[in-house]
């Protein structure tokens, strides 16, 4: 089984401004989830992206996967305070498990 | 729907002493996860359930961390004895067959 981790580390933005953010990995997979953690809280899913998509969209989120370079971003348009969170990448473990990088932890001031 | 209910949320208690996380998925969810997330390690797998079968406890760290499901609705965390290095937050999680993993809010665990 494998992580994904995520680049960069931690991201500060302003209200309005684009938010990019990358996991990469090692061997192939089937499939890659984005999943959203707010401060306290448990992780809520964002997105799945299987792989042989290349592009996937749900409201200002878009998440590309380039099964080629092994990595995949995942782009908030328009960010807003409420987006402040971690975001982490998760990969299939063996049966229905995931693996979860260590994150990038997303600041979005006003 | 109610969500993944996590119970305490918040637990302190000397080391040594016997800690039980307790969580309820979500009605019809048939796969159950617990985690570990500190800041050191991240998120990690601890065991996972499918329909109420342990398939995978490789990542319990230690004999003192054992983990039950007697029932669908219904899982246990268990660390005894605990020590001062079990700090973490212990997150629970449930799915159904292909969907996403829904997570509850986690038991924040301190172990003085």
């Amino acid at each position: 089984s494998q992580q994904g981790e995520e680049d960069p580390q931690a991201l500060s933005i302003q209200e309005g401004e684009n938010a990019t953010m990358n996991c990469s990995y090692k061997t192939s997979i089937n499939n890659l989830q984005w999943y959203r953690q707010n401060s306290g809280r448990g992780l809520v899913h964002l997105i799945l992206i299987r792989s042989n998509e290349r592009e996937k969209h749900s409201g200002r989120l878009r998440v590309t996967l380039d099964t080629s370079k092994k990595s995949s971003s995942l782009l908030i348009t328009a960010s807003r305070a409420a987006d402040t969170a971690s975001y982490f990448c998760a990969l299939p473990n063996s049966g229905y498990a995931l693996n979860f990088g260590k994150g990038t932890s997303l600041l979005v001031t006003p | 729907d109610a969500g993944v209910i996590q119970s305490p949320r918040h637990e302190v208690t000397e080391m040594g002493q016997e800690v039980t996380l307790r969580c309820k998925p979500i009605s019809g969810h048939n796969s159950l996860f617990w985690y570990r997330q500190t800041m050191m390690r991240g998120l990690e797998l601890l065991i996972y359930f499918n329909n109420n079968v342990p398939i995978d406890d490789s990542g319990m760290p230690e004999d003192r961390f054992s983990a039950k499901m007697p029932n669908a609705s219904f899982s246990t965390l268990k660390i005894q004895p605990s020590e001062p290095r079990d700090s973490a937050v212990y997150f629970c999680a449930s799915r159904q067959r292909d969907w996403p993993q829904h997570f509850g809010d986690g038991t924040r665990l301190s172990i003085l």
